[in-house]
């Protein structure tokens, strides 16, 4: 079946390094999210990414939509203690409406 | 203020005693989804509804059923709950526009932590 990887599973960075999160899909997306989910906490969206190729950024965060629309990236800049958290991407597939969430990717960000 | 709703948030049951967890939305919102989170696995989506009357399985739906009888509340049925089935589970809306259109931000619910001994 669908699967959607990420990578790294896990990430310790010390405050002001920059941290990277990548996701995979086995198949063609036809959207990507991103959501952030703190420790105890649910979910929270981030950014919807649609066009192939397309880039966003949302202050020090930067999303990726590959060209082929089967991985996506979500950078930041300068971590603070605030971005501690699991960052998920999830997306569906043309035609239907499941949703296929990655591994997610938890950041720890020593101060 | 907008909101998912669920309830309980916590429960400890014993196999096969029949169980439900609510679901509710104040968003008017037309998608709403069940996910399950277990270490490791991410979030796994067990149904979802496009709208009223109308749901899907999912990646994981063996063990659950759904309703979606009215527009903002969509249950979480679990006829004979087993200890596999332990677990975080979200519910989740959004929508309140065409599902069709770019911008379908999913809101979630607290999560109700499941434990069935």
């Amino acid at each position: 079946g669908q699967q959607v990887m990420q990578i790294p599973q896990y990430q310790h960075v010390q405050e002001g390094e920059d941290f990277t999160t990548y996701c995979n899909s086995s198949t063609t997306l036809s959207n990507i999210q991103w959501y952030k989910q703190r420790p105890g906490g649910h979910p929270v969206f981030l950014i919807q990414l649609v066009k192939s190729g397309e880039v966003k950024k949302q202050k020090r965060l930067t999303f990726q939509f590959g060209e082929a629309k089967k991985n996506s990236s979500l950078h930041i800049t300068a971590t603070q203690t605030t971005d501690v958290g699991t960052y998920f991407c999830a997306g569906t597939t043309s035609g239907t409406y499941k949703y296929i969430f990655g591994t997610g990717t938890r950041l720890k960000v020593l101060a | 203020e907008a909101q998912v709703t669920q309830n309980p948030r916590y429960l400890i049951t014993v196999t096969g005693k029949k169980l439900t967890v609510t679901c509710s939305q104040n968003m008017n919102h037309e998608y709403m989804s069940w996910y399950r989170q277990d270490p490791g696995l991410g979030l796994r989506q067990i149904y979802y509804s496009m709208n009223v009357e109308v749901t899907d399985k999912g990646d994981v739906p063996e063990g659950y059923k759904v309703s979606r009888k009215e527009k903002r509340n969509f249950p979480l049925i679990l006829e004979s709950p087993s200890p596999n089935q332990t677990s975080l589970y979200f519910c989740a809306s959004s929508g309140d526009r065409s599902f069709w259109s770019s911008y379908n931000e999913q809101f979630f619910g607290p999560g109700t932590r499941l434990t069935v001994l």
